[in-house]
């Protein structure tokens, strides 16, 4: 079954450290990666997506991911995190021969700490 | 930028009771989607609908949950006999085309008491 893991389901920094968040999908083809962003009270936006060519994609607010295949991992990362960055992140996989559906992982709750 | 609008943003229902969550998607998008994220759990994708059919759905989605596109631009998700684990937020997408991202909406709380 397709399935996406997530590693942290709590991170907190503090402003100005390093983030990288975790994410994981099991085997299933071939792949489109999203990472969403859901703040406070809000609903779910795209930061980023994969569908092919460069690996390393640059999203919105200073995130970007790393699609490596052969570990089946599409990680989240910021250089240097902000208050407003508190949010849930969810990284979700299309597999494509699967149908249309997003399948997501279960979310990391990041608190910024200012 | 156009958004997917869903309404109500609470409801509140006693079990038993048949509930209709709404939603406008994006308006030249094709491609329809419920989730539901039950709190502290995954979003779950329950229903996806293109061209005036169901296309695909989960096995949370049984006989009680149903769809709709009534008149081209509401797209409404039913839930005839609500129990009390059907609690969850619930969130309306859509795409305008298979490579795409999701657009979500805002989400509607139900509570089922």
């Amino acid at each position: 079954a397709q399935s996406v893991s997530q590693h942290n389901h709590h991170v907190i920094l503090s402003e100005a450290a390093s983030l990288e968040l975790g994410c994981n999908y099991s085997y299933g083809g071939t792949v489109n990666l999203f990472w969403y962003v859901q703040y406070p009270g809000q609903h779910l936006q795209l930061l980023l997506k994969y569908f092919s060519g460069d690996p390393l994609v640059k999203g919105i607010k200073g995130f970007e991911a790393e699609f490596i295949k052969s570990k089946f991992s599409f990680n989240l990362r910021k250089p240097s995190v902000q208050w407003s960055d508190t949010a849930e992140y969810f990284c979700a996989v299309r597999y494509m021969e699967y149908g249309n559906k997003l399948v997501f992982g279960a979310g990391t709750i990041l608190r910024v700490k200012s | 930028e156009p958004e997917v609008t869903q309404t109500p943003s609470h409801q509140v229902t006693q079990m038993g009771q048949e509930v209709i969550l709404r939603c406008v998607p994006i308006s030249n998008h094709l491609y329809f989607y419920w989730y539901r994220q039950i709190l502290g759990q995954k979003v779950e994708f329950l229903v996806s609908f293109y061209n005036n059919e169901i296309s695909e759905k989960s096995e949370i989605f049984d006989d009680q949950f149903s769809v709709e596109r009534p008149d081209g631009s509401n797209f409404t998700l039913k839930i005839r006999s609500t129990k009390l684990e059907d609690s969850a937020m619930y969130f309306c997408a859509s795409l305008r085309e298979i490579n795409s991202p999701l657009h979500f909406g805002n989400g509607t709380r139900l509570t089922v008491t």
